[in-house]
Protein backbone atom coordinates (compact mmCIF):
# COMPACT_ATOMS: atom_id res chain seq x y z
CA UNK A 1 0.00 0.00 0.00
CA UNK A 2 0.78 3.81 0.07
CA UNK A 3 3.56 5.14 2.44
CA UNK A 4 4.20 8.92 2.69
CA UNK A 5 7.16 10.28 4.57
CA UNK A 6 7.67 14.06 5.74
CA UNK A 7 10.16 15.78 6.60
CA UNK A 8 11.35 17.34 8.89
CA UNK A 9 9.52 16.87 11.81
CA UNK A 10 10.66 20.43 12.81
CA UNK A 11 11.09 23.37 11.15
CA UNK A 12 12.08 27.01 13.54
CA UNK A 13 12.49 29.82 10.39
CA UNK A 14 12.68 33.84 11.22
CA UNK A 15 10.00 35.35 10.21
CA UNK A 16 10.20 36.87 6.68
CA UNK A 17 12.42 33.76 5.60
CA UNK A 18 11.24 31.13 3.32
CA UNK A 19 10.03 27.36 4.60
CA UNK A 20 9.91 24.36 2.75
CA UNK A 21 8.47 20.77 3.73
CA UNK A 22 8.84 18.05 1.95
CA UNK A 23 7.22 14.53 1.54
CA UNK A 24 7.70 11.28 -0.73
CA UNK A 25 5.30 8.60 -1.55
CA UNK A 26 5.60 5.20 -2.42
CA UNK A 27 3.13 4.46 -5.15
CA UNK A 28 3.03 5.54 -8.60
CA UNK A 29 -0.54 5.40 -8.91
CA UNK A 30 -0.92 8.07 -5.99
CA UNK A 31 -2.53 11.12 -8.26
CA UNK A 32 -4.02 13.66 -6.04
CA UNK A 33 -1.82 15.27 -3.52
CA UNK A 34 -3.18 18.04 -0.78
CA UNK A 35 -1.51 19.99 1.99
CA UNK A 36 -3.51 20.70 5.49
CA UNK A 37 -2.44 22.90 8.28
CA UNK A 38 -3.47 22.38 11.52
CA UNK A 39 -3.58 24.98 14.48
CA UNK A 40 -3.21 23.72 18.41
CA UNK A 41 -6.91 22.39 19.03
CA UNK A 42 -7.96 22.48 15.64
CA UNK A 43 -9.18 20.42 12.70
CA UNK A 44 -6.72 20.10 9.94
CA UNK A 45 -7.29 22.54 6.87
CA UNK A 46 -6.52 22.25 3.64
CA UNK A 47 -4.56 25.04 2.35
CA UNK A 48 -3.27 23.55 -1.32
CA UNK A 49 -3.68 20.47 -3.15
CA UNK A 50 -1.88 19.68 -6.49
CA UNK A 51 -2.75 16.59 -9.18
CA UNK A 52 -0.45 14.32 -11.04
CA UNK A 53 -0.90 16.26 -14.53
CA UNK A 54 0.42 19.43 -12.74
CA UNK A 55 3.94 20.49 -11.82
CA UNK A 56 3.30 22.92 -9.42
CA UNK A 57 0.66 25.42 -8.34
CA UNK A 58 0.70 28.64 -6.03
CA UNK A 59 -1.95 30.42 -4.41
CA UNK A 60 -0.56 33.84 -2.83
CA UNK A 61 2.57 32.88 -0.63
CA UNK A 62 2.36 29.19 -0.35
CA UNK A 63 3.45 27.16 -3.56
CA UNK A 64 3.54 23.22 -3.69
CA UNK A 65 5.49 20.98 -6.35
CA UNK A 66 5.27 17.66 -7.54
CA UNK A 67 7.99 15.42 -9.36
CA UNK A 68 6.45 12.67 -10.21
CA UNK A 69 9.64 10.51 -11.64
CA UNK A 70 11.14 10.85 -8.33
CA UNK A 71 7.52 10.19 -6.51
CA UNK A 72 8.08 13.32 -4.04
CA UNK A 73 6.06 16.86 -3.59
CA UNK A 74 6.77 19.68 -1.68
CA UNK A 75 4.93 22.63 0.00
CA UNK A 76 7.33 26.44 -0.12
CA UNK A 77 5.71 28.97 1.88
CA UNK A 78 7.64 32.42 1.58
CA UNK A 79 7.48 36.14 3.65
CA UNK A 80 6.45 33.27 6.58
CA UNK A 81 5.03 35.36 9.22
CA UNK A 82 4.01 34.31 13.01
CA UNK A 83 0.62 33.16 12.39
CA UNK A 84 2.04 30.78 9.97
CA UNK A 85 3.48 28.62 12.86
CA UNK A 86 1.39 25.25 12.96
CA UNK A 87 1.86 21.21 12.20
CA UNK A 88 1.57 20.47 8.56
CA UNK A 89 0.74 17.52 6.97
CA UNK A 90 0.58 16.03 3.44
CA UNK A 91 -1.37 13.41 2.24
CA UNK A 92 -1.34 11.06 -0.94
CA UNK A 93 -4.25 9.29 -3.00
CA UNK A 94 -5.38 7.34 -5.68
CA UNK A 95 -8.66 8.19 -7.14
CA UNK A 96 -10.55 5.19 -7.01
CA UNK A 97 -13.24 3.29 -5.24
CA UNK A 98 -11.09 2.95 -2.06
CA UNK A 99 -10.65 6.85 -0.97
CA UNK A 100 -8.19 6.02 0.85
CA UNK A 101 -6.08 9.28 1.83
CA UNK A 102 -2.50 8.58 3.20
CA UNK A 103 -1.15 11.57 5.65
CA UNK A 104 2.58 11.88 6.26
CA UNK A 105 3.53 12.34 10.07
CA UNK A 106 3.42 15.97 10.08
CA UNK A 107 5.87 19.03 10.21
CA UNK A 108 5.61 21.28 13.04
CA UNK A 109 6.78 24.44 11.69
CA UNK A 110 7.61 28.06 14.19
CA UNK A 111 7.87 31.36 12.68
CA UNK A 112 10.29 33.45 15.24
CA UNK A 113 9.03 36.99 15.23
CA UNK B 1 -23.15 27.77 8.66
CA UNK B 2 -21.34 25.88 11.62
CA UNK B 3 -19.25 23.67 9.22
CA UNK B 4 -18.86 19.92 11.14
CA UNK B 5 -19.53 19.79 14.32
CA UNK B 6 -18.32 17.02 16.69
CA UNK B 7 -19.58 16.30 20.27
CA UNK B 8 -17.88 15.62 22.79
CA UNK B 9 -14.81 16.98 22.95
CA UNK B 10 -13.41 15.33 25.93
CA UNK B 11 -13.98 12.15 26.83
CA UNK B 12 -12.40 9.60 29.24
CA UNK B 13 -13.67 5.62 29.09
CA UNK B 14 -13.06 2.76 31.12
CA UNK B 15 -11.37 -0.36 28.98
CA UNK B 16 -14.94 -2.29 28.01
CA UNK B 17 -17.27 0.36 28.13
CA UNK B 18 -19.08 1.75 24.59
CA UNK B 19 -19.66 4.98 23.28
CA UNK B 20 -20.48 7.20 20.40
CA UNK B 21 -18.92 9.98 18.85
CA UNK B 22 -21.08 12.40 17.19
CA UNK B 23 -20.42 14.34 13.86
CA UNK B 24 -22.84 16.62 12.12
CA UNK B 25 -22.52 18.48 9.19
CA UNK B 26 -24.64 21.53 7.50
CA UNK B 27 -23.07 21.92 4.01
CA UNK B 28 -25.25 19.22 2.60
CA UNK B 29 -21.98 17.27 1.75
CA UNK B 30 -22.23 13.12 0.59
CA UNK B 31 -18.89 12.20 1.57
CA UNK B 32 -18.40 12.21 5.15
CA UNK B 33 -15.45 10.24 7.09
CA UNK B 34 -13.66 9.67 10.57
CA UNK B 35 -10.14 9.80 11.17
CA UNK B 36 -7.94 9.15 14.42
CA UNK B 37 -4.66 11.09 14.98
CA UNK B 38 -1.77 9.74 17.56
CA UNK B 39 1.18 11.47 17.70
CA UNK B 40 4.00 10.67 15.09
CA UNK B 41 1.87 8.92 13.22
CA UNK B 42 -0.62 11.67 10.81
CA UNK B 43 -3.73 10.75 10.49
CA UNK B 44 -5.05 7.18 9.54
CA UNK B 45 -8.93 6.50 8.06
CA UNK B 46 -11.37 4.71 10.63
CA UNK B 47 -14.16 4.57 7.97
CA UNK B 48 -16.52 6.22 5.44
CA UNK B 49 -19.39 7.19 3.72
CA UNK B 50 -20.20 8.10 0.22
CA UNK B 51 -23.91 9.14 0.66
CA UNK B 52 -26.90 8.41 3.12
CA UNK B 53 -27.20 4.41 3.63
CA UNK B 54 -23.42 3.83 2.25
CA UNK B 55 -20.39 3.34 4.90
CA UNK B 56 -17.17 1.74 4.12
CA UNK B 57 -13.79 0.41 5.82
CA UNK B 58 -11.04 2.81 6.05
CA UNK B 59 -7.17 1.74 7.34
CA UNK B 60 -7.91 1.24 11.07
CA UNK B 61 -11.71 0.17 11.40
CA UNK B 62 -11.29 -2.54 13.45
CA UNK B 63 -13.01 -2.23 17.14
CA UNK B 64 -15.40 0.85 15.44
CA UNK B 65 -18.85 1.07 13.87
CA UNK B 66 -20.37 3.47 11.97
CA UNK B 67 -23.75 4.18 10.22
CA UNK B 68 -24.94 7.00 7.80
CA UNK B 69 -29.06 7.46 8.31
CA UNK B 70 -28.96 10.91 6.89
CA UNK B 71 -26.84 13.49 4.88
CA UNK B 72 -25.88 15.20 8.12
CA UNK B 73 -24.98 13.08 10.66
CA UNK B 74 -22.02 10.37 10.91
CA UNK B 75 -21.74 9.01 14.13
CA UNK B 76 -18.77 6.59 15.33
CA UNK B 77 -19.45 3.89 17.35
CA UNK B 78 -16.94 1.99 20.06
CA UNK B 79 -17.99 -1.29 20.63
CA UNK B 80 -15.52 -2.02 23.96
CA UNK B 81 -13.06 0.62 24.11
CA UNK B 82 -9.24 0.02 24.76
CA UNK B 83 -6.63 1.66 25.66
CA UNK B 84 -5.43 1.27 22.30
CA UNK B 85 -8.20 3.27 21.07
CA UNK B 86 -7.00 6.21 22.95
CA UNK B 87 -6.62 9.20 20.30
CA UNK B 88 -7.35 12.40 19.05
CA UNK B 89 -10.53 11.48 16.04
CA UNK B 90 -11.59 13.94 13.50
CA UNK B 91 -14.90 13.57 11.51
CA UNK B 92 -14.59 15.47 8.15
CA UNK B 93 -17.01 15.80 5.09
CA UNK B 94 -16.54 16.85 1.51
CA UNK B 95 -18.41 17.97 -1.64
CA UNK B 96 -15.71 16.49 -4.36
CA UNK B 97 -14.76 13.34 -2.58
CA UNK B 98 -14.50 10.97 0.22
CA UNK B 99 -10.71 11.99 -0.04
CA UNK B 100 -10.66 15.40 -1.55
CA UNK B 101 -10.63 18.66 0.00
CA UNK B 102 -11.91 18.11 3.44
CA UNK B 103 -13.64 20.36 6.01
CA UNK B 104 -12.86 19.21 9.40
CA UNK B 105 -14.43 19.33 12.66
CA UNK B 106 -12.23 20.20 15.49
CA UNK B 107 -12.29 16.88 16.96
CA UNK B 108 -12.85 14.91 20.30
CA UNK B 109 -9.97 13.93 22.61
CA UNK B 110 -10.77 10.56 23.94
CA UNK B 111 -8.88 8.37 26.62
CA UNK B 112 -9.35 5.13 27.30
CA UNK B 113 -7.62 3.87 31.05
Amino acid sequence: GENVEQHPSTLSVQEGDSAVIKCTYSDSASNYFPWYKQELGKGPQLIIDIRSNVGEKKDQRIAVTLNKTAKHFSLHITETQPEDSAVYFCAASIEDSSYKLIFGSGTRLLVRP
Amino acid sequence: NAGVTQTPKFQVLKTGQSMTLQCAQDMNHEYMSWYRQDPGMGLRLIHYSVGAGITDQGEVPNGYNVSRSTTEDFPLRLLSAAPSQTSVYFCASSWTGANEKLFFGSGTQLSVL
